[in-house]
């Protein structure tokens, strides 16, 4: 059964370049079936959509997000990462990766990883 | 803002049914892009409860069901039970913005 696992520092400076990396056990992130997508929660929020990475390496961006963002696979490692640069506040809360079906829903969710952006 | 609308917050006494709509536009919803939902309970992942508007993924119950018209979709949840609450949370795609969009959230409570 195909498992998420988020993994990340914890606690980033205002201004410093977050990332995060999702190990993908049980299965590939080079499936030629599924893409992979970034979602975040901030505090006692609700979910927001940051991007998502193809079987071809096409990427997706939030538009609110889309010049500080990018995404990537690393097929060796079974992984994919997130790097956000120059963090603020705003960018504290718990990353999710996940694995997206054809009706673009995501049918397994990571456990999350909480971020928290202060000095 | 969320770019689809849910309500804050429905309620429903145990056994009972509640609707959970979700509104869109003619550029997500309304362009017919697939409308799907997610259960998340306290302190953990969200969860997929349906997907492409009306199907559910294996092992969720047949108490919960979804429904799509045109910029709007709606989740029922019948037979309430106090491991329903939880929030919810629609999700779709938007051509305009060019990727995913999810609604703000519903908070479920069983009284």
């Amino acid at each position: 059964q195909l498992q998420l696992q988020e993994s990340g520092p914890g606690l980033v400076k205002p201004s410093e370049t977050l990332t995060l990396t999702c190990t993908v056990l049980g299965g590939s992130v080079a499936s030629t079936t599924y893409s992979w997508d970034w979602i975040r929660q901030s505090p006692g929020k609700g979910l927001e959509w940051l991007g998502t990475i193809y079987y071809s390496g096409t990427t997706l961006y939030s538009p609110s997000l889309k010049n500080r963002l990018s995404i990537s696979v690393d097929a060796s490692n079974n992984q994919l990462s997130l790097k956000l640069i120059s963090v603020t506040d705003a960018d504290t809360g718990v990353y999710y990766c996940g694995r997206v079906t054809s009706a673009r829903s995501l049918d397994v969710w990571g456990i999350g990883t909480t971020v928290t952006v202060s000095p | 803002q969320s770019v689809l609308t849910q309500p804050p917050s429905v309620s429903g006494a145990p056994g009972q049914r509640v609707d959970i709509s979700c509104t869109g536009t003619s550029s997500n919803i309304g362009s017919r892009y697939d409308v799907n939902w997610y259960q998340q309970l306290p302190g953990t992942s969200p969860r997929l409860l349906m997907f492409a508007d009306t199907l559910r993924p294996s092992g969720v119950p047949d108490r919960f069901s979804g429904s799509k018209s045109g910029t709007s979709a709606s989740l029922a949840i019948s037979g309430l039970q106090a491991e329903d609450e939880a929030h919810y949370y629609c999700q779709s795609f938007d051509r305009i913005l060019g990727g995913s969009v999810f609604g703000g959230g519903t908070k479920l409570t069983v009284l």
